[in-house]
Formats: structure tokens, C-alpha cells, sequence
């Protein structure tokens, strides 16, 4: 069974680098996208961006700009940064594998089906 | 962009109501559609997939339906333990962006 353990740190101070660690157990890396995101308290989720085996990424146009995705296959692992984070990135952030399936002659679908716990990281000076 | 919108933001309801929720697209979406639950501080859990295919371990009181533009969530029978926010969501293929709507938050009445 496909496990996401997800860490990283917790508080931070406005225009630091956030960074955030998950890593896959249990099951393949390859195969699938890897993605992140979040959620502001009260509010709903945002998807910040993706990453493969392959070191392949697409990111939230919204938060481009601020953000990599990395990975390290040797560890099962990827990895967040968002820069220069502001109050407004307060958020629990999650981990996700993300499948998508591409039947021919048919439309594809997809899913997000396993899930980190979530890592709650707080902007305040 | 494609934007989800959810219908309605909130309802309430008592056990053994029927439930529908509604994603609406703004414009048509060639796939299909995933529905999620979360409860209060836990993660997303995946219900529904492909617009109708019920996840593994989903209790069969989750339907799904729909296609190109209109979604439905319907919960047959609402049991205690569905009182949740429910998500949709959609994978926009070029450029690719995972996108959720803005979810429902199901409480009891």
C-alpha cells in the first residue's frame, strides 16, 4: 500500500523559502505525477504544481514564478520550495500522486489517489 | 482556464436525506471529472473518478454522473460520516493545471 510521508519546516518568517520533503513508500515512483498543494485556512484547495520520475514539472501559472519542484529518485522522494513567502502562503500543504489514465479513441481521466497528512506552515514575522 | 464551480457552497441536510452536488464547468471538458471528501483536519480522500467509477472502498450510496460542461455528486442516503466538504476536480491536458472546485460543505441539520 502506497504511503506519502511528507516534513518540512513549520513556521517561517515573510520573504524566507518554504521547503517541504515527501517521500513515496510502498509502492512505484515511476509511473505517475507527484504533486502539491494547498490549502489557507478556512478555504479551499489550491494545486501548486507536479513533478515525475523524469524531473519533468508543471507549475500553477499563479505561483510559478515562486516556486520548484524537484526530485530524487534514488529516495522516492520530491521536493517543495515556494520563495519569498508572504502571510498569504499560510497554508497546510500537501502531497499527492497523481494518475491519469488515456484510453484510446476515448477521453482520459485522472485522479489524485494518494494523499500525504499535510504539513501546516505559518508566515508571521 | 477551465473554472469548477460548485452548487451549492453549503447545505444542510439530516441523515437519510438525499444529496446532490453540482460542478459546473466553464466551458465543455473533454475527460472526466474526480470527486473528493475531506473532513476537518484530515487530507482529501478520492471518491469518484472518471465522472461515475466509484474509488475502492467508496460505500455505494456515492454516485456520480455527467459530462461535458455538468457533474453531479449524489449521496443516496447521507450517513453521519459524510458530513464533509466535497471537492470536483479536473486536469486540464494543454497547458496542464490541476484544478478544484471551490468545494461544498455538507452539515447537518
Amino acid at each position: 500500500q502506497v504511503q506519502l510521508q511528507q516534513w518540512g519546516a513549520g513556521l517561517l518568517k515573510p520573504s524566507e523559502t518554504l521547503s517541504l520533503t515527501c517521500a513515496v513508500y510502498g509502492g512505484s515512483f515511476s509511473g505517475y505525477y507527484w504533486s502539491w498543494i494547498r490549502q489557507p485556512p478556512g478555504k479551499g484547495l489550491e494545486w501548486i504544481g507536479e513533478i515525475n520520475h523524469s524531473g519533468s514539472t508543471n507549475y500553477n501559472p499563479s505561483l510559478k514564478s515562486r516556486v520548484t519542484i524537484s526530485v530524487d529518485t534514488s529516495k522516492n522522494q520530491f521536493s517543495l520550495k515556494l520563495s519569498s513567502v508572504t502571510a498569504a502562503d499560510t497554508a497546510v500543504y500537501y502531497c499527492a500522486r497523481g494518475v491519469v489514465v488515456v484510453v484510446p479513441a476515448a477521453p482520459y481521466y485522472y485522479y489524485m489517489d494518494v494523499w500525504g497528512k499535510g504539513t501546516t506552515v505559518t508566515v508571521s514575522s | 482556464d477551465i473554472q469548477l464551480t460548485q452548487s451549492p457552497s453549503f447545505l444542510s441536510a439530516s441523515v437519510g436525506d438525499r444529496v446532490t452536488i453540482t460542478c459546473r464547468a466553464s466551458q465543455g471538458i473533454s475527460s472526466y471529472l474526480a470527486w473528493y471528501q475531506q473532513k476537518p483536519g484530515k487530507a482529501p480522500k478520492l471518491l469518484i473518478y472518471a465522472a461515475s467509477t466509484l474509488q475502492s472502498g467508496v460505500p455505494s450510496r456515492f454516485s456520480g454522473s455527467g459530462s461535458g460542461t455538468e457533474f453531479t455528486l449524489t449521496i443516496s442516503s447521507l450517513q453521519p460520516e459524510d458530513f464533509a466538504t466535497y471537492y470536483c476536480q479536473q486536469l486540464n491536458s494543454y497547458p496542464r493545471r490541476w484544478t478544484f472546485g471551490q468545494g461544498t460543505k455538507v452539515e447537518i441539520k
